[in-house]
């Protein structure tokens, strides 16, 4: 079965600081996600990676997948408080059609 | 667009009853809708997989009596905790897959509390 590897498992910045989340997988990807969650609430999608060394920015959240697929970093400029959340890298296994996620990056943002 | 809405946001049961979650997806046809169950401060564990028509394909470890799934049409899944107790008390939610290269759309989540 397909498992992801996150780290660092928590994270706390000083608002302003740049910071990178890893998500390593034990088998090749053939797709892998990003999402941002708040505990007790609904994920939200972040981005998708599929093709080896692609990488994909939205405002101040940039991610890359590595030429092998099988490692991931999502990396946030210029934190805000608003960046704070749980951050899961999700990767989507073909034979099934079904996600399996990492356990998740808690990130605090100290204002 | 791909929006999945999932109903009730929070329920609380007496322990023994009976609950049922609803996934919804309310702009696109969704043939496939998993289930997951998270428990605080970890990640997502996947507890099933809803296929429209046909019976559920539940992971290893799920009790498929306890919780049911029906996917009734290409709009709907609902997830049933049947005799719930208070360790089924989690979050759970559901998501499809939207097909549109955006990845799979979440539900909000259900938080059940059994008491």
């Amino acid at each position: 079965s397909q498992e992801l590897e996150q780290s660092p498992q928590s994270l706390i910045v000083q608002e302003g600081k740049n910071l990178t989340i890893n998500c390593t997988s034990s088998k090749t990807l053939y797709g892998l996600y990003w999402y941002k969650q708040k505990y007790g609430e609904g994920l939200i999608f972040l981005m998708m990676l599929q093709k080896g060394g692609e990488e994909k920015s939205h405002e101040k959240i940039t991610a890359k997948l590595d030429e092998k697929k099988q490692q991931s970093s999502l990396h946030i400029t210029a934190s805000q408080p608003s960046h704070a959340g749980i951050y899961l890298c999700g990767a989507l296994n073909t034979n099934a059609g079904k996600s399996t996620f990492g356990d998740g990056t808690t990130l605090t943002v100290k204002p | 667009g791909a929006v999945v809405s999932q109903h009730p946001s929070r329920v609380i049961c007496k322990s023994g009853t009976s609950v049922k979650i609803e996934c919804r997806s309310l702009d696109f046809q969704a043939t496939t809708m998993f289930w997951y169950r998270q428990f605080p401060k970890q990640s997502l564990m996947l507890m099933a997989t809803s296929n429209e028509g046909s019976k559920a394909t539940y992971e290893q470890g799920v009790e498929k009596d306890k919780f049911l799934i029906n996917h009734a049409s290409l709009t709907l899944s609902t997830l049933t905790v049947t005799s719930a107790h208070p360790e089924d008390s989690s979050f759970y939610i559901c998501s499809a897959a939207t097909q549109t290269g955006f990845g799979y759309t979440f539900g909000s989540g259900t938080r059940l509390t059994v008491v």
